[in-house]
């Protein structure tokens, strides 16, 4: 069955250091990937996404995020962190000539000053 | 602003009454998407229409049932309504019905009291 796991269910960062959040799938083959993020209260907006080709994918806001075939692993990265990037981060999975996403059970980024 | 909708924003209902959640996909798409968020189930796929057909089922009790309508908007129908039903329901869209990405609306919080 496909899964998505996000380890870390909290993080807390310093404004300006950088973070990592890590997601790991479990698929036949290889999904098609993305990141979403949650602020309080709003709906989903979608940071970033893997199709296929280049490993690593830009997104929007200066997020980052690099699939690793061997490592089932799509892990979103952000060079230094801004206080407004405090919300809920979701990776999820989807099939790549089918439909549904599957999520991840999120991850809360709180950043501290 | 996704350019998907959602109404209501909010609502607060009774255990065993029946209630309907609106969506309008972005301009152009054929895709509608459910997913329901709660504490305990995460975000999870309801059902996928596609052009005013049923493509797609997750986890959809029998008592919730969607239809899409020839101007692409689409319905959410709960009924016999649970405590348990409390959570947020969002509905996305998407171009066509496979392996695109999907947008967000901005949720309709359902209270079962």
């Amino acid at each position: 069955a496909q899964s998505v796991t996000q380890p870390d269910i909290h993080i807390t960062v310093s404004e300006g250091a950088s973070l990592e959040l890590r997601c790991n799938y479990s698929y036949g083959a290889t999904p098609y990937l993305f990141w979403y993020v949650q602020s309080p209260g709003q709906g989903l907006q979608l940071l970033l996404k893997y199709f296929s080709g280049d490993t690593l994918v830009q997104g929007i806001k200066g997020f980052e995020a690099e699939f690793k075939r061997s490592q089932s692993s799509f892990n979103l990265r952000k060079p230094s962190v801004h206080w407004s990037d405090a919300a809920e981060y979701f990776c999820a999975v989807g099939p790549p000539y089918g439909n549904k996403l599957v999520f991840g059970a999120g991850t809360i980024l709180r950043v501290k000053s | 602003d996704s350019g998907v909708t959602q109404t209501p924003k909010h609502l607060i209902t009774a255990t065993g009454q029946r209630v309907t959640l609106r969506c309008s996909p972005r301009s152009g798409d054929l895709s509608v998407y459910w997913y329901q968020q709660s504490l305990d189930q995460g975000l999870q796929f309801l059902i996928q229409y596609y052009n005013g057909e049923e493509r797609a089922k997750g986890n959809i009790l029998e008592r919730f049932s969607a239809q899409q309508f020839p101007d692409l908007h689409s319905e959410l129908n709960l009924s016999s309504l649970e405590l348990g039903d409390s959570a947020l329901y969002f509905c996305a869209s998407s171009a066509s019905g496979t392996g695109n990405e999907q947008f967000f609306g901005p949720g309709t919080r359902l209270t079962v009291l």
